[in-house]
């Protein structure tokens, strides 16, 4: 089974639909992330999360929230999703960084379509 | 602007033969990874680089981060049909936050 997993992993909506992407790890890391890949742009951070009560924005939060439910449990919501979120997106986890060469763990990523 | 440049964008080649993809920025870094992502899976580390001039190897890929620490390359020999992927650059900026860089698109045919 994978250490990061990720549900689901293909989603078609429609404008104005809410949305929730799940994403569960077995690693025991305190830290998790999620981004968003789109092609020739890389991937974005979204949110990120150091514990349970740590949430913190990253650079393309509009639009987006987040819950951290449990250590291992972090889910990524569209309150309304539109067009333009369509995208790739992983969530990711790391352990503390030590000496700022912590490595990250991807999920298999969530495929999301909206029409 | 992206922080990270990397080239080229795409590439394709026949298997066997050689390459190198590079990621270049205006900044230093205290260290430099690198992941290669596959269809239909996350971003995979392949390895963290944290020495100017440092050159690691891991079986038919070199990897070398250079002397000012603002850049790196990855050097494939004898390119195999396994090794395409997306290949991303990324730093650690501050305590939380990773930056990526756009990755350079590989396919090897057999």
């Amino acid at each position: 089974d994978a250490d990061v997993t990720q549900t689901p992993r293909n989603r078609i909506t429609k404008t104005g639909k809410r949305i929730m992407l799940e994403c569960s790890q077995t690693k025991g890391h305190d830290r998790m992330y999620w981004y968003r890949q789109d092609p020739g742009l890389g991937l974005r951070l979204i949110y990120y999360s150091f514990d349970v009560k740590d949430i913190n924005k990253g650079e393309i939060s509009d639009g987006y929230s987040v819950s951290r439910q449990a250590q291992a449990k972090f889910s990524l919501s569209l309150e309304s999703a539109i067009p333009n979120q369509t995208a790739l997106y992983f969530c990711a986890t790391s352990d503390q960084a030590g000496r700022n060469t912590g490595e990250l763990f991807f999920g298999e990523g969530s495929r999301l379509t909206v029409l | 602007t992206q922080l990270l440049e990397q080239s080229p964008q795409f590439l394709s080649i026949q298997e066997g033969e050689n390459l190198t993809v590079y990621c270049n920025s205006s900044s230093v870094f205290s260290s430099l990874q690198w992941y290669r992502q596959e269809p239909g899976e996350g971003p995979v580390l392949l390895v963290t680089v944290v020495t100017g001039g440092e050159v690691k190897k891991l079986k038919r890929l070199t990897f070398q981060f250079g002397d000012a620490r603002k850049d790196s390359s990855l050097h494939i020999t004898a390119a195999q049909t396994g090794d395409t992927g997306l290949y991303l650059c990324a730093v650690l900026s501050g305590t939380y936050k990773y930056i990526f860089g756009t990755g350079t698109r590989l396919k090897v045919l057999a």
